[in-house]
């Protein structure tokens, strides 16, 4: 079984600032986790994913995020907000080790930013 | 290169209607997997299709069904639609089976009334 708990619903930050998304999973096997992003009324985007290479990972736009094993953990950061960020954020974990592409989706977090 | 797309964008259809679903995948992958995503939830795995077999199905009724073409787009049906079946359905392709990433379509609205 797996899953991913979003603990944010809402973020707002004021432009410019750090941005912070926080992400839980939980997996019975070596999990593969992804961010992807969602703006209005436009296809889900993948930001970056981690699948067992270096703990850190970057992605597009400045994003990156940090799986802890210890604390089943993949938060999503950026040093500096800027105003096109404001869209819905997933995390989402799939079972790596079993060649399957069922991606679980946790419930998202919308992050607004502030002018 | 072409997105993945879907048609139509937009859909309305009253209970008890069935409905079919469109994904043109990209050019290339074989993969195809629909979710489901109601707002303000994440979406949900509904199925999987790679080289036109089901290799994953996910917690849904039998009133779902979806199917893979030769050419690598699918459909998905929907049976006997239900008020709470109303959501944004979003189709993904991916080169193949193993993990790789998955490109999203801008979806599909059903609205059921």
């Amino acid at each position: 079984a797996q899953s991913v708990t979003q603990l944010d619903s809402h973020v707002s930050v004021s432009e410019g600032t750090p941005v912070l998304l926080r992400c839980n999973y939980s997996s019975s096997y070596s999990p593969s986790l992804f961010w992807y992003v969602q703006h209005p009324n436009k296809g889900l985007q993948l930001l970056l994913k981690y699948t067992s290479a270096a703990t850190l990972v970057k992605g597009i736009n400045g994003f990156e995020a940090e799986f802890k094993k210890s604390e089943t953990s993949f938060h999503l950061t950026k040093p500096s907000a800027h105003m096109s960020d404001a869209a819905e954020y997933f995390c989402v974990v799939s079972p790596k080790n079993f060649g399957n592409e069922k991606l679980t989706f946790g419930t998202g977090t919308r992050l607004t930013i502030i002018p | 290169d072409a997105g993945v797309t879907q048609s139509p964008t937009h859909l309305i259809k009253t209970r008890g209607q069935q409905v079919t679903l469109r994904c043109s995948p990209i050019s290339g992958h074989k993969s195809v997997s629909w979710y489901q995503q109601v707002l303000g939830q994440g979406p949900q795995f509904i199925f999987q299709y790679y080289e036109k077999e089901e290799r994953g199905r996910g917690n849904f009724p039998d009133r779902f069904s979806a199917r893979q073409f030769p050419n690598y787009s699918s459909e998905l049906n929907v049976n006997a639609l239900l008020l709470g079946d109303s959501a944004l359905y979003l189709c993904a392709s991916s080169l193949g089976r193993v993990l790789a990433e998955q490109y999203f379509g801008p979806g599909t609205r059903l609205t059921v009334t």
